[in-house]
């Protein structure tokens, strides 16, 4: 089981970028996603989870969604900020084993 | 609040042997489930293997099964990995992180050791 991200977004500050990440095979609702981002020299931290969850602390610019019929999860962050600039990485499980997507570097421009 | 500290940056060569840390605090150790995540220099996150401290339960990736050995001494509140044998592949930055449950979201990070395998 695999997941498949876009290697690289990148827009303006005050714009919107959506991330999207491909199930390579059963159904991408059979278990939860979530959403990580790592700066540079950080460790990952949640933005989404459990699909479309943000934890606290977590701005609502974040939000996460599933798309059935594309078999695929997606982050959209709206109204870019210099420091949404970060890789993004989209995690979920299978037969009870973690897949992480091989992540998104945001640019903002 | 909820902590995880791990030990310090190390230095190996190809063949020896290698044992991580990651201590939790804050929190009871038993009710978080501890992942490990290698991150390759300048690559992607990698979903390794995960325990419950609580009743020993793991489960491995398997691209890490037969390869490292995760382990938990719950008196102490400490989470391991480790390496019989490790090899220059073996370079990265090994994350510890804590979920509630074995499918969950990993709430909390450790601040991640690197480790450099080279002759």
């Amino acid at each position: 089981f695999m997941l498949t991200q876009p290697h690289s977004v990148s827009e303006s500050p005050g714009k919107t970028v959506t991330i999207s990440c491909t199930g390579s095979s059963g159904s991408i609702a059979s278990n939860y996603v979530q959403w990580y981002q790592q700066r540079p020299g950080s460790a990952p931290t949640a933005v989404i989870y459990e699909d479309n969850q943000r934890p606290s602390g977590v701005p609502d610019r974040f939000s996460g969604s599933i798309d059935i019929s594309s078999n695929s999860a997606s982050l959209t962050i709206t109204g870019l900020k210099t420091e949404d600039e970060a890789d993004y990485y989209c995690q979920s499980y299978d037969t009870g084993i973690g897949v992480f997507g091989g992540g998104t570097k945001v640019t903002v421009l | 609040e909820v902590q995880l500290v791990q030990s310090e940056a190390e230095v190996k060569k190809p063949g020896e042997s290698l044992k991580i840390s990651c201590k939790g605090s804050g929190y009871t150790f038993a009710t978080y489930w501890i992942g490990w995540v290698r991150q390759v220099p300048g690559k992607g996150l990698e979903w390794m293997g995960i325990i419950n401290p609580g009743d020993s339960d793991i489960r491995y990736s398997p691209s890490f099964q037969g390869q490292v050995t995760i382990s938990a001494d719950k008196s102490i509140t400490t989470a391991y990995l480790q390496w019989n044998s490790l090899r220059a592949s073996d370079t990265a930055i090994y994350y510890c992180a804590a979920t509630k449950w074995v499918r969950g979201v990993f709430d909390h990070w450790g601040q991640g050791i690197l480790v450099t395998v080279s002759s």
